[in-house]
């Protein structure tokens, strides 16, 4: 019973490098969400993505984030030139609900990628 | 204004005490109602959710929801120290496909 996977767990990259973060739905899961985590604090939506689709990145930064969610692969999230504001727990989750199905809303989480900058 | 917003923390309470949590949040047309558990360096698991207002039970734990009055609330009953982690309140959006998040509560029980 895979759950949500993601890699790396931990990273660590000097500012100005690319970080990069990857996400593998549930089996059967077609929407996939990323939220960040500062310390203390909670979490934060960044994207909901389908297949192919974004359909709400109003959470991300309108510079150097990224994200995408292939017909083929996992999902990735990318950020360029980062900075240390950016060490964060990114989080991504998936859901099996379809829009407009006020019904459900379970997110399961993956384990999370710690990114750190130094 | 915070979209969700739950009592500061950290909260302590011994073993086998009622530990209370409250979440308020900002959009009245908020449908779902979440709480999920966090183990430090762990990612949330969802223990509870409600869509209705009243009381819903599930072993120790009770959520409650007042639509009128924007809140919710997680009871633990019998608390045990496994029961130590951040506790998230998270709610659904009017356009049902996001959870927003509060900061989470810290609760540690005391053996």
């Amino acid at each position: 019973n895979a759950g949500v996977m993601q890699n790396p767990r931990h990273l660590v990259r000097r500012r100005g490098q690319e970080a990069r973060l990857r996400c593998s739905p549930m089996k059967g899961h077609s929407h996939v969400y990323w939220y960040r985590q500062l310390p203390e604090e909670g979490l934060k939506f960044m994207v909901y993505l389908q297949k192919e689709n974004i359909i709400d990145e109003s959470g991300m930064p309108k510079e150097r984030f990224s994200a995408e969610f292939p017909k083929e692969g996992p999902s990735i999230l990318r950020i360029q030139q980062v900075v240390r504001g950016d060490s964060a727990a990114y989080f991504c989750a998936s859901t099996a609900w379809t829009s407009g199905t006020a019904s459900t809303g379970e997110l399961f989480f993956g384990e999370g990628s710690r990114l750190t900058v130094l | 204004q915070k979209e969700v917003e739950q009592n500061s923390g950290p909260l302590s309470v011994p073993e086998g005490a009622i530990a209370s949590l409250n979440c308020t949040y900002s959009d009245r047309g908020s449908q779902s109602f979440f709480w999920y558990r966090q183990y430090s360096g762990k990612s949330p698991e969802l223990i509870m959710f409600i869509y209705s207002n009243g009381d819903k039970e599930d072993g120790r734990f009770t959520a409650q929801l007042n639509k009128a009055s924007q809140y919710v609330s997680l009871l633990i009953r019998d608390s045990q120290p496994s029961d130590s982690a951040t506790y998230l309140c998270a709610v659904a959006s009017s356009n049902d496909y996001k959870l927003s998040f509060g900061a989470g509560t810290t609760v540690t029980v005391r053996a």
